[in-house]
This record gives C-alpha cells, structure tokens and sequence, in this order.
C-alpha cells in the first residue's frame, strides 16, 4: 500500500539550533516528492518539488533532500518565525493525486 | 505558480443549511482540486475538478453532498451541502497549472464552523 511516513510529529528547537524533518515514502513509482509549509488556519505554501534520487533544492535556511526511500528538510539555524507544520505529499507515476504525509509540527523557541 | 483566492475566507453555519465556497486563480488551470482538512489532521481530497466534465470524487465524498462546478479555467464552486458539525474544518482549494508542472499550489482555505 502507499503510504508517506512524517517523523517526529512534532519538534521544539532554540532559535539557532539545525535540525532535520524526514519523510518517508513507499510508492511503486515516484513521480515527485513536495514539501509544503502550513501557518496555522492558513493554506499550504510550497516550498519544493524533488524528482530524482540525489537531488538537492535550497531556499534560505530550508534544504531538502531525496533518496529512493525518503526525503529529508534539514533547517539550518531556524529562526521563530520558520515555526509551521511542514506537510510532505508524493506522486505516482501516471496519477495526479497527492498522497500526504500527517505533517511535522516545528516550534522554534526564540 | 499561481495566485489563488477564496470565499469566503471563514463561516460559521448552522446544522441543515449549505454553504459555497468560491476559488478564484489568476490564470488558467487545467486541474483544480478540493481538500477537506480536519483540525489537527493533514489533507483529504474531496474530488478534482476540470472544466468541461464532471467532477471525480473520492471515496467517502459524494456529489449531493458536495457539489462542484467548473465553469471555466479560472473558477470553481464547492457546496458543502445539508451540514452537520461533522462537517467543521478547512476547505482548500488547489490548482496543478499542468504546464509540464506538477506543483499543486494551494488557496488561503475557507474555515467553516457548523453550529
């Protein structure tokens, strides 16, 4: 069955202090990995799309990372306001529908 | 991407009426998509909606209960019919611009509370 993964379910971190959210995901094809953020009553914002075991996509202190078994969002040096629920969704190959991960829950204490 | 917009932005509804959600996008799309997201939950797909033919529903959704239209690239309704307090949660809109992407961007959600 397919199925995509998020771990912890939530994360407290001091301002300054790198982390990193893992996804994992058991499809029969992947056609793209997404990562999205989610403010509270607000809807998901996307951050990146990864395709390819090895690729690699940054924007400012956020990076992510893809394997043929999960991806990972490292955050370097988070800041409060990257407090969110990061949400990470896959797609098969030939099917357009997301499947989505429960979400991690960041706090970052200042 | 795409700029999507919503309407209303929240409701608060009583048990036996309906309510219509309005998404609006700032260019045309080919697929457009409906989520519920129950609080503290991740997303569910109501059904996915392109212009010209009948919305495709999920398991668990029916189309009395939701009704959909397209009527054109850049516009869609979702009907939340008969609601019960079950019925509480955001309801999101989405767009796949289908321009080789495969990016879904979402709208700002519609936040409903049934009495």
């Amino acid at each position: 069955e397919d199925q995509v993964t998020q771990s912890p379910e939530a994360l407290r971190l001091q301002e300054g202090e790198s982390s990193s959210l893992n996804c994992s995901y058991t499809v029969s094809g992947l056609r793209g990995l997404f990562w999205y953020r989610q403010d509270p009553g607000k809807g998901p914002e996307f951050l990146f799309t990864l395709y390819s075991a090895g690729e690699e996509k940054e924007k400012e202190r956020l990076k992510a990372t893809l394997t043929k078994k999960e991806s990972f969002l490292h955050i370097t040096a988070p800041k409060p306001e990257d407090s969110a629920t990061y949400l990470c969704a896959v797609q098969e190959n030939s099917n357009y529908q997301l499947i989505w991960g429960a979400g991690t829950k960041l706090i970052i204490k200042p | 991407s795409a700029v999507i917009s919503q309407k209303p932005s929240r409701d608060i509804c009583q048990r036996g009426t309906s309510l219509t959600i309005q998404c609006q996008v700032d260019s045309q799309v080919t697929m457009m998509f409906w989520y519920r997201q129950q609080p503290g939950q991740s997303l569910t797909l109501i059904a996915t909606a392109n212009q010209g033919s009948e919305a495709t529903y999920e398991s668990g959704f029916v189309i009395d209960k939701f009704p959909i239209s397209r009527p054109n690239l850049t516009f869609s309704t979702l009907t939340v019919s008969n609601m019960s307090p079950e019925d509480s949660s955001i309801y999101l809109c989405s767009v796949a611009p289908g321009t080789g992407e495969d990016t879904q961007y979402f709208g700002p959600g519609t936040r409903l509370t049934v009495l």
